[in-house]
């Protein structure tokens, strides 16, 4: 079967650093996105990791283990503004995307 | 990134009537669109895969009658919601994939619009 796997909430200091979590069982595997959502608003394009390492884009990086069907999302120096949902998922073997439930970050000054 | 667009973006309606949501992608061609829904607090949950001139492919569970769904264009798909009630009430909200294998490319990207509140009274 497939499933897939996150924390509900987490709450991080601004300034500092937080990792979030991801992991995944699935068959059939093309890649695992890392999507923002703040409260009332569509989901944003973060990452796309489809092979092992590290991806880092500015503030953010993502990082995938195929092998033990895990992701995470690390965000540095947290702002405010990062407050949000962060939604996973990973695309299947008919590029169907599933959806993990997302992990809300809420960030203290 | 590519722009995809929603309309409108608010829909207060009377229980037992219909609503037509519309989702363009502005810059990019999409022979396929999701259309999701998303309840207060809860993932995103995929209705239907809309495409281009062929019927859609609904997920299990959903009412294919119940939300009809159009691509008639490379660049427009709607989602109407036929004969709405509160329980329908909800953030729709529809993606369009750029490049990766369902655009023939590498590596895909959902570009999802700014999602569509509606609120059946």
């Amino acid at each position: 079967g497939q499933n897939i796997d996150q924390p509900t909430e987490m709450t991080a200091t601004e300034g500092a650093i937080v990792q979030i979590n991801c992991t995944y069982q699935t068959s059939g595997f093309n890649g695992l996105f890392w999507y923002q959502q703040h409260a009332g608003e569509a989901p944003t394009f973060l990452s796309y990791n489809v092979l092992d390492g590290l991806e880092e884009k500015g503030r953010f990086s993502s990082f995938l283990s195929r092998s033990k069907g895990y992701s995470y999302l690390l965000l540095k120096e947290l702002q405010m503004k990062d407050s949000a949902s962060y939604l996973c998922a990973f695309m299947d073997s008919n590029y169907q995307l599933i959806w993990g439930a997302g992990t809300k970050l809420i960030i203290k000054p | 990134g590519a722009v995809v667009s929603q309309h409108p973006s608010w829909v207060i309606c009377k229980s037992g009537t219909s609503v037509k949501i519309e989702c363009r992608s502005l810059d990019f061609q999409a022979t396929t669109m999701f259309w999701y829904r998303q309840f207060p607090k809860q993932s995103l949950m995929l209705m239907a895969t809309s495409n281009e001139g062929s019927k859609a492919t609904y997920e299990q569970g959903v009412e294919k009658d119940k939300f009809l769904i159009n691509h008639a264009s490379l660049t427009l798909s709607t989602l109407t919601v036929t004969s709405a009630h509160p329980e329908d009430s909800s953030f729709y909200i529809c993606s369009a994939p750029v490049g990766g294998p369902l655009a023939g490319g590498p590596s895909e990207t959902q570009y999802f619009g700014p999602g569509t509140r509606l609120l059946v009274l």
